[in-house]
C-alpha cells in the first residue's frame, strides 16, 4: 500500500527565507507525487506534481520540488517565501491507472517578519 | 474560482436531521471524489466516481450516502450523523486518462464545513 509521511507538522521562517517542506512516500513501483497548498478556509491547490522525466519540477508560485528516488523523498523548495506562503502544505502520491490519491498529514507553515 | 464548487460552505445539523452537500465542477472532468479532512489526520478518500460510476468506497459508514447524478454534479447525503463526522468535507475533480500515460491531478473544491451538534 501506498503511503505518504510529512515529518514536519509545523515550520517557522522568516519572511525572505528560504523553505523546504520534506516529503517522503512510499510505494512499489515509481509513483506520482504531487504538492498541494491549502490556505485558511479554503480548498487544496496545485503547487506542482511529478509523474516522469526531469527529476526537478517547477511549479506555481515560486516553488520546486525535487524527485530522489534513491531517498523515496519529492521536498518541496522555495529560494525566498513572501507572506502569503502561510498555509498548510500537503504532499500526495498517486498510482497510475489507480483514481486514488493518498495524503500526508500535512505541514502547517508560518511566516513571521 | 477554483472549477469547483461545493455548497453549502457551513453547515452545522444535529444527529437526527438529514442534509446533503453538494458538488459542480465546471471542468469537463470524468472522475469526481469525496474526501474528509479532520484536524491532525491525513485526508482521507470517502468515495470516487468515474464516468458517474462509484469505482471506490473506502468502509465509509452508511450513516453517508454518495449520489452522481452525471458527471458535472456530485452529492453527499447525510443522516443520524455523530459528532466525530465533525470535520471538512472536501468535493475534487479531475480528468483521468484511461490509456495510463498520464496521472491527473485533482482540482479541489473550496470545502463544506460540517458541525454535529
Amino acid at each position: 500500500a501506498q503511503s505518504v509521511t510529512q515529518p514536519d507538522i509545523h515550520i517557522t521562517v522568516s519572511e525572505g527565507a528560504s523553505l523546504e517542506l520534506r516529503c517522503n512516500y512510499s510505494y512499489g513501483a515509481t509513483p506520482y507525487l504531487f504538492w498541494y497548498v491549502q490556505s485558511p478556509g479554503q480548498g487544496l491547490q496545485l503547487l506542482l506534481k511529478y509523474f516522469s522525466g526531469d527529476t526537478l519540477v517547477q511549479g506555481i508560485k515560486g516553488f520546486e520540488a525535487e524527485f530522489k528516488r534513491s531517498q523515496s523523498s519529492f521536498n518541496l523548495r522555495k529560494p525566498s517565501v513572501h507572506w502569503s506562503d502561510a498555509a498548510e502544505y500537503f504532499c500526495a502520491v498517486g498510482s497510475e491507472g489507480n483514481e486514488k490519491l493518498t495524503f500526508g498529514t500535512g505541514t502547517r507553515l508560518t511566516i513571521i517578519p | 474560482e477554483t472549477g469547483v464548487t461545493q455548497t453549502p460552505r457551513h453547515l452545522v445539523m444535529g444527529m437526527t436531521n438529514k442534509k446533503s452537500l453538494k458538488c459542480e465542477q465546471h471542468l469537463g472532468h470524468n472522475a469526481m471524489y469525496w474526501y474528509k479532512q479532520s484536524a491532525k489526520k491525513p485526508l482521507e478518500l470517502m468515495f470516487v466516481y468515474s464516468l458517474e460510476e462509484r469505482v471506490e468506497n473506502n468502509s465509509v459508514p452508511s450513516r453517508f450516502s454518495p449520489e452522481c447524478p452525471n458527471s458535472s454534479h456530485l452529492f453527499l447525503h447525510l443522516h443520524t450523523l455523530q459528532p466525530e463526522d465533525s470535520a471538512l468535507y472536501l468535493c475534487a475533480s479531475s480528468q483521468e486518462d484511461r490509456s495510463g500515460v498520464d496521472r491527473a491531478e485533482a482540482f479541489f473544491g473550496q470545502g463544506t464545513r460540517l458541525t454535529v451538534v
